[in-house]
């Protein structure tokens, strides 16, 4: 079995301040882990993701995610978030033909 | 050019009738998926197709059917449509699995909303 918790409903962060959403996984086996972003009434697009390697992926529009493999977890982060950041992301975690998602986490940037 | 088509983009439609998502895939990949969007955005995996065979079926109602014709087409059909079934439906599609993990994102369709009443 394989899921994807994502504990914050919720972040809201200043323009300009850092930004982390939380992501934790249950796998059997080496996961296959993607980051995703949903903005308004549209479809999913891919962020980054991480297969095996380096610990720390970069990403589109200045996202990167840090693995974790004790902890189980692979946080988004963003050095310095932008008002146009905000959006519901979700995270996911692949297993052969299985993707599955976390219940995503809306993110507000206020100005 | 669009990478993940899915039409119509909305449905609206009585309960009791039946309703076909078509969506098709340019991108070469050999799985495609579909998912359901509820109102609180949780995305649940309906089924996954690769090569044209069904791999997954989340225990989804029978009155949902897929079809895959080819490998870049997997419609889905919705017969005896409930209340419950108002939601977006997204298509995806992805290469196949691979040891390497290249290429295994997902490609997502912009999405079709349904709405019975």
């Amino acid at each position: 079995a394989q899921s994807v918790a994502q504990p914050e409903d919720q972040v809201n962060v200043a323009e300009g301040n850092p930004l982390t959403v939380k992501c934790t996984y249950s796998v059997s086996g080496n996961p296959y882990l993607f980051w995703y972003v949903q903005y308004p009434n549209r479809g999913l697009q891919f962020l980054l993701k991480y297969i095996t390697g380096d610990n720390l992926v970069k990403g589109s529009y200045g996202f990167e995610a840090e693995f974790n493999k004790s902890q189980t977890s692979f946080h988004l982060k963003k050095p310095s978030a932008l008002v146009s950041d905000s959006a519901l992301y979700f995270c996911a975690v692949r297993v052969l033909y299985k993707l599955s998602f976390g219940a995503g986490t809306t993110v507000t940037v206020r100005a | 050019d669009t990478a993940v088509s899915q039409t119509p983009k909305y449905l609206v439609t009585q309960m009791g009738n039946d309703k076909s998502i078509k969506c098709e895939q340019n991108l070469g990949h050999d799985t495609m998926y579909w998912y359901k969007q509820d109102s609180k955005k949780f995305l649940k995996i309906m089924f996954s197709y690769n090569n044209k065979e069904l791999i997954i079926n989340e225990t989804v109602p029978n009155r949902f059917s897929p079809k895959s014709p080819d490998k870049a087409h997997l419609n889905l059909h919705i017969n005896s449509l409930e209340l419950g079934d108002s939601a977006v439906y997204f298509c995806a599609s992805s290469s196949n699995f691979s040891p390497t993990g290249r290429n295994t994102e997902a490609f997502f369709g912009q999405g079709t909303r349904l709405t019975v009443v």
